[in-house]
């Protein structure tokens, strides 16, 4: 069964830079990997995709290696405001199409 | 330019009670993708919808049903409501078709809360 995994919980100060990884098996040859962010009672938002190697925009970079069984979020310089859940999301093959699962999550707490 | 839409907002129903949620995706947007959000845990996949069609559905017993309409609206229906049910319902829309060559960025409504007593 397929699965993915990342940290509970993260812990950071404003300025630092932090790294989430999200492991995943299975994923299938033709999706990417999507990075979202979920503050209390809302809706996820995006933040950044990618399909291997590096990506980045004006939020944040995403590395995924060759192999592309895990990826890694990386948010330059956090403020209080990043304080969220964030969760990977990637497909995976089902018999009648593709099943999009995302991670655990990770709750990012930023201090000051 | 709004958003994804769902209604209601929250809604308070009683075991074995039925309930339809209602998400109206973003305009030009043709995929629809329902989740059920447990307090505490993440979005975990329901349905998916592409052209009116079911393109992808997760382990979820027959009791949860949905469909697509011409306008590329969607309702998610869930009966015989247990207690287990009760969580955010969030409806996604994407552009373009499920897997593939991509998921695509997906655009999340704020959700349906809710509660079964």
């Amino acid at each position: 069964l397929a699965k993915t995994t990342q940290p509970i919980s993260m812990d950071s100060y404003e300025g630092q830079e932090v790294n989430i990884t999200c492991s995943h098996n299975n994923i299938a040859t033709n999706d990417y990997i999507t990075w979202y962010q979920q503050f209390p009672s809302q809706g996820p938002r995006f933040i950044i995709q990618g399909y291997k190697t590096k990506v980045k925009n004006e939020v944040a970079s995403l590395f995924i290696p060759a192999d592309r069984k895990s990826s890694t979020l990386s948010l330059p310089r956090v403020s209080l405001s990043d304080t969220a859940v964030y969760y990977c999301l990637v497909g995976f093959p089902t018999g009648g199409g593709n099943k999009l699962t995302f991670g655990t999550g990770t709750q990012l707490k930023v201090e000051l | 330019d709004a958003g994804v839409t769902q209604s209601p907002t929250h809604l308070i129903k009683t075991r074995g009670q039925h309930v339809t949620l209602r998400c109206s995706p973003i305009s030009g947007h043709k995929s629809v993708s329902w989740y059920q959000q447990v307090l505490g845990q993440g979005p975990q996949f329901i349905f998916q919808y592409y052209e009116k069609e079911e393109r992808g559905r997760g382990n979820f017993p027959d009791r949860f049903s949905a469909r697509q309409f011409p306008n590329y609206s969607s309702e998610l229906n869930v009966n015989a409501l247990l207690l287990g049910d009760s969580a955010l319902y969030l409806c996604a829309s994407s552009t373009g078709p499920p897997g593939g060559l991509n998921t695509g960025e997906l655009f999340f409504g704020e959700g349906s809360r809710l509660t079964v007593l």
